[in-house]
């Protein structure tokens, strides 16, 4: 099973509201990661977690907080987004990063978040 | 930092036909080349990848070739049918084993 969940699947929000993002995997993978997809383009990455501990923050903008509660779980938390920020956000995960082997990738559905 | 380039953007075939899409990378010690298909509205799916020990990777109608050479690795897609229609990205590692860096993206579509 490759399967990684993410909930809710669609977000509509106001720029003073609090929502989070949730994130869930059970292949006992200790890496995971928070991505942002503009319409026609790549996906960017912005969080990667590794074995529960923020590895890797691509200089997002503090009104986007990532969480790792545990090796399954991964949220990101959003407080005063702007419009500019409406995308698809997708969280992925891997076996575990180590000796600079790369490892395969798999990605959730996505929640598509719409700031108003 | 790794730069991968994807070629085309837009690709149209007709049903039956193959599809190649092309991408190159620039460090010469990437050593993983994954495919994503991404469909509308969906997560993408990894489909295919390839690590730098082998040239060619085969999985029934779709198959990645690698020139670690010239830097180049491309997916081949035979006997397409409609629900190949989608986005195909191909990727490199980045800077850490924790990035991987992707291509632009070709929007594959079948004609019937």
């Amino acid at each position: 099973d490759t399967e990684v969940t993410q909930t809710p699947k669609h977000l509509v929000m106001g720029m003073t509201n609090k929502k989070s993002l949730k994130c869930e995997q059970h292949m006992g993978h200790r890496a995971m990661y928070w991505y942002k997809q503009k319409a026609k383009k790549p996906p960017e990455l912005m969080f990667v977690y590794s074995y529960e501990k923020l590895s890797i923050n691509e200089s997002v903008p503090s009104r986007f907080s990532p969480e790792c509660p545990n090796s399954s779980l991964l949220n990101l938390h959003l407080h005063a987004l702007q419009p500019e920020d409406s995308a698809l956000y997708l969280c992925a995960s891997s076996q575990e990063l180590m000796g600079g082997r790369v490892d395969t990738q798999y990605f959730g559905p996505g929640t598509r978040l719409t700031v108003l | 930092g790794e730069n991968v380039e994807q070629h085309p953007s837009t690709l149209s075939v007709q049903e039956g036909d193959s599809a190649v899409i092309k991408c190159t990378y620039s460090d010469s010690a990437s050593n993983y080349f994954p495919w994503y298909k991404q469909e509308l509205g969906k997560g993408p799916q990894l489909i295919i990848d390839i690590r730098s020990n082998v040239g060619e990777k085969k999985d029934q109608r779709i198959a990645v070739t690698l020139n670690k050479t010239a830097k180049h690795f491309s997916l081949h897609i035979t006997e397409t049918q409609p629900e190949d229609s989608a986005v195909y990205f191909c990727a490199a590692p980045g800077s850490s084993a924790s990035k991987i860096i992707f291509g632009s993206g070709t929007r594959l579509s079948i004609r019937p």
